[in-house]
């Protein structure tokens, strides 16, 4: 089964705090994994890819098939990181669709 | 260059009320997606169109139509509304049905009363 599970709903840290939010999957394919972030009142975006191997706004997100996961980290969480943030995984025998987790609201505090 | 467009921004319908919500891309992309976004279960796949002319069902189409106009036009059509549809819809498109970024349109806020 293609499946996306983000443990946690609310991750509340203070500014300056590492943060790490969860993603797992579970693909039987090669997998394609995205984070999307959606600002308050705002459109998702792309935040990154796992193929790109690069750094956004100082995420970083690493593919570890060994546990099918794909964790996003952030050494020193800004308060304009407050926002949520999908983990994707892409289906690509299948026009291309996304699978999207359920979601963290990531909050941090002054 | 405006991207996804959306319309309309918000709207309030009746139960048994029918409506139709509008998404059109400028990027000249070949793939486009319908999502609903419900608090505490992500986005949901309604229906996607891969390429002009063709649509498949998504995770949860029940209660959906779509049609794919062109290839910049893809609307969703609520026959009959229910208190279960209400919720924020999401448009999207990308360049082709395979490894590239969605992009996503503002979102519709629907409220069936």
């Amino acid at each position: 089964a293609q499946r996306v599970t983000q443990p946690e709903k609310l991750l509340s840290v203070f500014k300056g705090a590492p943060v790490e939010l969860k993603c797992n999957y579970s693909y039987s394919g090669s997998p394609e994994l995205f984070w999307y972030v959606q600002y308050s009142r705002q459109r998702l975006q792309l935040l990154l890819r796992h193929i790109s191997r690069e750094s956004i706004k100082g995420f970083t997100a690493d593919l570890n098939k060994g546990e099918t996961s794909f964790h996003l980290k952030k050494p020193f969480a800004q308060e304009e990181d407050s926002a949520m943030y999908y983990c994707a995984l892409g289906v690509y025998n299948q026009g291309g669709k996304l699978i999207f987790g359920q979601g963290t609201e990531l909050s941090v505090k002054p | 260059n405006a991207g996804v467009t959306q319309t309309p921004k918000f709207q309030v319908l009746k139960t048994g009320q029918s409506m139709t919500l509008q998404c059109a891309q400028d990027m000249n992309h070949n793939s486009m997606y319908w999502y609903r976004q419900d608090p505490g279960m992500g986005l949901r796949l309604i229906y996607y169109s891969a390429s002009e002319g063709t649509t498949d069902k998504g995770e949860v189409p029940n209660g959906y139509n779509v049609s794919r106009l062109n290839k910049r036009e893809f609307s969703l059509r609520l026959e009959s509304a229910a208190p279960s549809q209400t919720s924020v819809y999401f448009c999207a498109s990308t360049p082709a049905g395979g490894r590239n970024t969605q992009y996503f349109g503002p979102g519709t806020r629907l409220t069936v009363l």
